[in-house]
């Protein structure tokens, strides 16, 4: 099974300050037949379902504000907020699905507010 | 508007069973594979099971394996996940999720509780 894994577990930003994310997986998830990364971020909000907000590991979902990006490539990714507001509060996930429909999730990275 | 609404959850005895229905509405249902993603009270999301748009061929997290079925009716446009032999630590959100021709998870629906508790 593909391990995938975030660092940190939580981080305080200040309000306008870069958030970064990072995720691991534990064998390439890069689909070298179409040089697509499967790799999902997710955020969620408590009490509310994970909403998606990137997809093929750097392509931003329609309506996502573009403070949020997503880079890397078959094993090392990264979430950016590039200037935290405070309706970014929450837990982030990264997911792969190069075996979908089983997908893993990295445990999660809780970002809060300095 | 692409909707999914879960139901069927609640409260169960160790080594009970319940099913878990997910409405699927705004989309084409029987082209799509689907899945059924978890959360313990406080902890992250575990992915559950999965099945594609036929319904023919279906996957299950170890953890759940030989408990657990997931099933579709296409011409309901409704998922189901028969769970038998529950534990206590099948406690959780059980969220039902459509996956789009990419491979990603695009749309989730709000969830129905399970508690296993004597």
């Amino acid at each position: 099974d593909i391990v995938m894994t975030q660092s940190p577990d939580s981080l305080a930003v200040s309000l306008g300050e870069r958030a970064t994310i990072n995720c691991k997986s534990s064998q390439s998830i890069l689909n070298n037949s179409n040089n697509k990364n499967y790799l999902t971020w997710y955020q969620q909000k408590p009490g509310q379902p994970p909403k998606m907000l990137i997809y093929w590991a750097s392509t931003r979902e329609s309506g996502v504000p573009d403070r949020f990006s997503g880079s890397g490539s078959e094993t090392d990714f990264t979430l950016t907020i590039s200037s935290l507001q405070a309706e970014d509060v929450a837990v982030y996930y990264c997911q792969q699905s190069y075996n979908t429909p089983r997908g893993t999730f990295g445990q999660g990275t809780k970002v809060e507010i300095k | 508007e692409v909707q999914l609404l879960e139901s069927g959850g609640g409260l169960v005895q160790p080594g009970g069973s319940l099913r878990l229905s997910c409405a699927a509405s705004g989309f084409t249902f029987s082209s799509y594979a689907m899945n059924w993603v978890r959360q313990a009270p406080g902890k992250g999301l575990e992915w559950v099971s999965g099945i594609f748009g036929s319904g023919i061929t279906t996957f299950y997290a170890e953890s759940v394996k030989g408990r657990f079925t997931i099933s579709r009716d296409n011409s309901k446009s409704t998922l189901y996940l028969q769970m038998n032999s529950l534990r206590a630590e099948d406690t959780a959100v059980y969220y039902c999720a459509k996956i789009s021709g990419g491979g990603y998870m695009d749309v989730w629906g709000k969830g129905t509780t399970v508690t296993v508790s004597s």
